[in-house]
């Protein structure tokens, strides 16, 4: 069935880059996302990619898509100590309904 | 521009009371609506969604059931609650491009749900 993995904890220094990965098992989902929830509120979406792109950047935030392994990565740059948060990365349950299959969320850490 | 309400935030409730939590939404017509459940410490889980006005289609059986009595108000309910029930109930929304459902949801700020 589907499924999508994502390591539970990342740890990096303020200015470090961060680099938080995620394998999924659904190969025909049309677009791959990421989602990013601060303490005690709901998700916003940081960023999508279409499943025949292999990057896709969007000034601090670098996507990397690895269709053939189903791996996908979000890279944060100089990253901040506002970028602590969980990182969701999901994919397409079923096309054109909107479901979507998340990960279990990557807990990212922000030592200053 | 859209925005999604959620209430109430925080609710404590005992063990075989109902439960109703609200969502609506404001500057769009037609969505598609969510309900996620989110458990401590684990992912989200898709718990119900609605295509329209009295149609919601349930992803997994469960205690809770959902209602949409108008376009824009989506709502999740039980009769009975259950230790278990207790998580972060999330509302969602989800943006058309033409015919085109996607993936790119609108969260509300969340109902933290605590079962004693």
């Amino acid at each position: 069935g589907e499924d999508v993995e994502q390591s539970l904890f990342l740890s990096v220094r303020e200015g470090d880059s961060s680099v938080i990965n995620c394998t999924y098992t659904d190969s025909s989902s049309t677009y791959l996302y990421w989602y990013k929830q601060e303490p005690g509120a709901g998700l916003q979406l940081l960023t999508y990619i279409f499943s025949n792109m292999d990057m896709k950047q969007d000034q601090r935030l670098t996507v990397l898509l690895n269709k053939k392994d189903k791996h996908l990565s979000l890279r944060i740059a100089d990253t901040q100590t506002g970028d602590s948060a969980i990182y969701f990365c999901a994919e397409e349950g079923s096309s054109n309904t909107g479901k979507l299959i998340f990960g279990q969320g990557t807990t990212l850490q922000v030592k200053p | 521009s859209q925005t999604i309400h959620q209430w109430p935030a925080t609710l404590v409730q005992p063990v075989g009371s109902p439960l109703s939590l609200e969502c609506t939404v404001e500057g769009t017509s037609n969505p598609n609506l969510y309900w996620y459940r989110q458990a401590a410490g684990r992912g989200l889980q898709l718990l119900f969604y609605s295509v329209g006005i009295g149609q919601i289609s349930s992803e997994v059986p469960q205690n809770l059931s959902a209602s949409r009595p108008q376009d824009r108000q989506f709502i999740l309910s039980s009769k009975k609650l259950l230790l278990s029930d207790s998580g972060f109930y999330l509302c969602a929304w989800s943006v058309h491009r033409g015919s085109i459902v996607t993936g790119e949801l609108f969260f509300g700020e969340g109902s933290r749900l605590t079962v004693l």
